[in-house]
């Protein structure tokens, strides 16, 4: 059961480059979520989707944008990478309304 | 603005012992709570989800609700090193934020053999 899948999982960038964080989800889920988590701050939601073709800013959204690409897929981009966005990425997806949330393994991003 | 709060820790308890992690939470409406834990370095894992008031009971694991306190603990029973991680309490958002869940920052909980 693959659940939610994520790539890379690991990524070094110097700043001022682009990428792509890839997140896949094989549990028929509505929403997506993608989350950062620093230390001593906890997780922090970027951006959602909460059904396919919608997505909304979360609490850390500046230098990010996503795609829900379909009812899969939900990617996040980081059009110019600054060293502040070193962290951990978390994709997540829930069925939505009071349902939990089912995390991928984490991509651990470092900008140089 | 929305907020579940928890100890930090670390917690340190001997193998055997009862764990009791707490976390209260601020928005009235809310309706389900979860328990996360999460490895040092992976992913937040999904150990427990509690929806009315009482307890609930899971292997060695009991969440108790108390919603007119606002207040949901997690025992942990006979605990094992392997019991070792960051515990996230988590409580879905009610009314128009519905989709997204406030996470507390955690405990650290440490099992002593």
């Amino acid at each position: 059961n693959a659940g939610v899948t994520q790539t890379p999982k690991f990524q070094v960038l110097k700043t001022g480059q682009s990428m792509t964080l890839q997140c896949a989800q094989d549990m028929n889920h509505n929403s997506m979520y993608w989350y950062r988590q620093d230390p001593g701050m906890g997780l922090r939601l970027i951006y959602y989707s909460a059904s396919e073709g919608t997505t909304d800013k979360g609490e850390v959204p500046n230098g990010y944008n996503v795609s829900r690409l379909n009812k899969r897929e939900f990617s996040l981009r980081l059009e110019s990478a600054a060293p502040s966005q070193t962290s951990v990425y978390f994709c997540a997806s829930s069925a939505g309304g009071n349902q939990p949330q089912h995390f991928g393994d984490g991509t651990r991003l470092s900008i140089l | 603005q929305k907020e579940v709060e928890q100890n930090s820790g670390p917690l340190s308890v001997p193998e055997g012992a009862i764990a009791s992690l707490n976390c209260t939470y601020s928005d009235r409406g809310s309706q389900s709570f979860f328990w996360y834990r999460q490895y040092s370095g992976k992913s937040p894992e999904l150990i427990m989800s509690i929806y009315s008031n009482g307890d609930k009971e899971d292997g060695r694991f009991t969440a108790q609700l108390n919603k007119a306190s606002q207040y949901v603990s997690l025992l942990i029973r006979d605990s094992q090193p392997s019991d070792s991680a960051t515990y996230l309490c988590a409580v879905p958002n009610s009314g128009a934020g519905s989709y997204q869940l406030t996470f507390g920052k955690g405990t650290k909980l440490s099992v002593i053999p």
